[in-house]
């Protein structure tokens, strides 16, 4: 079955830890991207990468890095400079262009101690 | 900048009321405009999609139309059941005009159906 997978479901730091979040998709899909959700914030772009070895930061790249070294694969990390990273992470991906949809994979809940 | 503005929720319905979320935006050019369920815990999925003025997207007895001249998208279903009880996003691709990829958000609305 073609989707994303993103591991673990539930993932918990310590304070000051740097933390990768994984995602993984066999969709063939050229994009990728990272979005954070927060209670009654709707999600909000973090990264997103519309080809292997280029990225760019979305809305709120502070605190977060990514790497695109293949195509199936954009993971995630959470560093320490993040000053609120509790919260849930989405990945997705679609093919690129303007009318096609996002698919997105079923989330991390990252919570931070 | 690209925004998208939804009704507040939480949205309570009897089942088999009708159904209006309000969606408007606001975007450079003419954006495809979107539709997402989340159910607890889970992702998002694709509920439909309009890619052009006065397009209509549907699924699932969901529809929307995308309306260019009040830059609005809401969504309708005629009769709501308990299984319909979800998170509803409204959102917009920001491609068109140029500029960033990836989706500008609405803050969802909750909606609750009662038996």
């Amino acid at each position: 079955d073609g989707g994303i997978t993103q591991s673990p479901k539930y993932l918990f730091r310590k304070e000051g830890q740097n933390v990768t979040l994984s995602c993984e998709q066999n969709l063939n899909h050229d994009a990728m991207y990272w979005y954070r959700q927060d209670p009654g914030q709707g999600l909000r772009l973090i990264y997103y990468s519309q080809i292997v070895n280029d990225f760019q930061k979305g809305d709120i790249a502070e605190g977060y890095s990514v790497s695109r070294e293949k195509k199936e694969s954009f993971p995630l990390t959470v560093t320490s400079a993040q000053k609120n990273p509790t919260a849930f992470y989405l990945c997705a991906s679609s093919r690129t262009g303007d009318s096609n949809e996002q698919f997105f994979g079923p989330g991390t809940r990252l919570t931070v101690l | 900048g690209n925004s998208v503005t939804q009704m507040e929720g939480p949205v309570t319905l009897s089942e088999e009321a009708f159904l209006t979320i309000n969606c408007t935006y606001t975007a450079t050019g003419y954006p495809s405009l979107f539709w997402y369920v989340q159910y607890p815990g889970e992702g998002l999925q694709l509920l439909l999609k309009a890619t052009k003025a006065d397009d209509k997207g549907s699924n699932k007895g969901f529809e929307a139309t995308y309306r260019k001249e009040t830059t609005s998208f809401h969504l309708e279903k005629g009769s709501v059941q308990v299984s319909d009880s979800a998170v509803y996003f409204c959102a917009l691709r920001r491609l068109a005009g140029g500029g960033a990829d990836g989706l500008t958000f609405g803050k969802g609305t909750h909606l609750i159906i009662q038996p």
